[in-house]
């Protein structure tokens, strides 16, 4: 399995609502990323966990909360959105060998919409 | 000025061209993607260099670290070929992170 899957594909929420983004990956990959990207813009990177412990934050605010139970599984959970947090939203894994870059490989895609 | 630079941003062909997406970068880098999203679409890896040159049935992809610079080639482009086309690099900044600065892409329009 070399893939990366994200559910769901589509998800409209209202800014009082709580939902979750799920990411999948069975490739033995100990980094996930979950990246955010505007139309036409490159995508944004919003965390990283290596070892199933969140390493990097790149100052998200606190309603986007990410989760990883376990080395296979990344969610996003999502609490009193805005509009503008109307996006794509990414998911990426890869190994994780400090001493040399990795190659990510990344999912579908949720695209997501806040009324 | 972005670190990652790409040219040109839009570009329209005919079906049978060949087709130059260029990238330049002004940082030192690990390695170099290239990545295609279809509109609305995920993203897919298409090549992941650190030199020389690759290919991919009509893709060639190559690197040239002291010029600071990437090409993307497509030969006999077809319309399936039509997507926004992202260079993307690694930094050797950022200690052991995975840390990747995307270009702004090029919007391709292959047209039959």
């Amino acid at each position: 399995d070399t893939e990366v899957t994200q559910t769901p594909k589509h998800l409209v929420m209202g800014m009082t609502n709580k939902k979750s983004l799920k990411c999948e990956q069975h490739m033995g990959h100990r980094a996930m990323y979950w990246y955010k990207q505007k139309a036409k813009k490159p995508p944004e990177l919003m965390f990283v966990y290596s070892y199933e412990k969140l390493s990097i934050n790149e100052s998200v605010p606190s309603r986007f909360s990410p989760e990883c139970p376990n080395s296979s599984l990344l969610n996003l959970h999502l609490h009193a959105l805005q509009p503008e947090d109307s996006a794509l939203y990414l998911c990426a894994s890869s190994q994780l060998n400090l001493v040399s870059y990795n190659e990510q490989f990344f999912g579908p895609g949720t695209r997501l919409t806040v009324l | 000025k972005n670190e990652v630079e790409q040219s040109p941003q839009n570009l329209t062909a005919q079906e049978g061209e060949f087709i130059t997406i260029n990238c330049s970068y002004s940082v030192g880098i690990s390695a170099l993607h290239w990545l295609q999203q279809h509109p609305g679409g995920g993203i897919v890896s298409l090549f992941m260099l650190s030199s020389g040159k690759k290919k991919h049935g009509r893709l060639i992809a190559t690197i040239n670290i002291q010029e600071k610079h990437s090409s993307l080639h497509i030969t006999a482009s077809h319309p399936r070929d039509s997507a926004v086309y992202i260079c993307a690099v690694r930094p050797n900044y950022g200690g052991a992170t995975n840390k990747l600065i995307f270009g702004t892409g090029t919007l391709l329009a292959v047209q039959p």
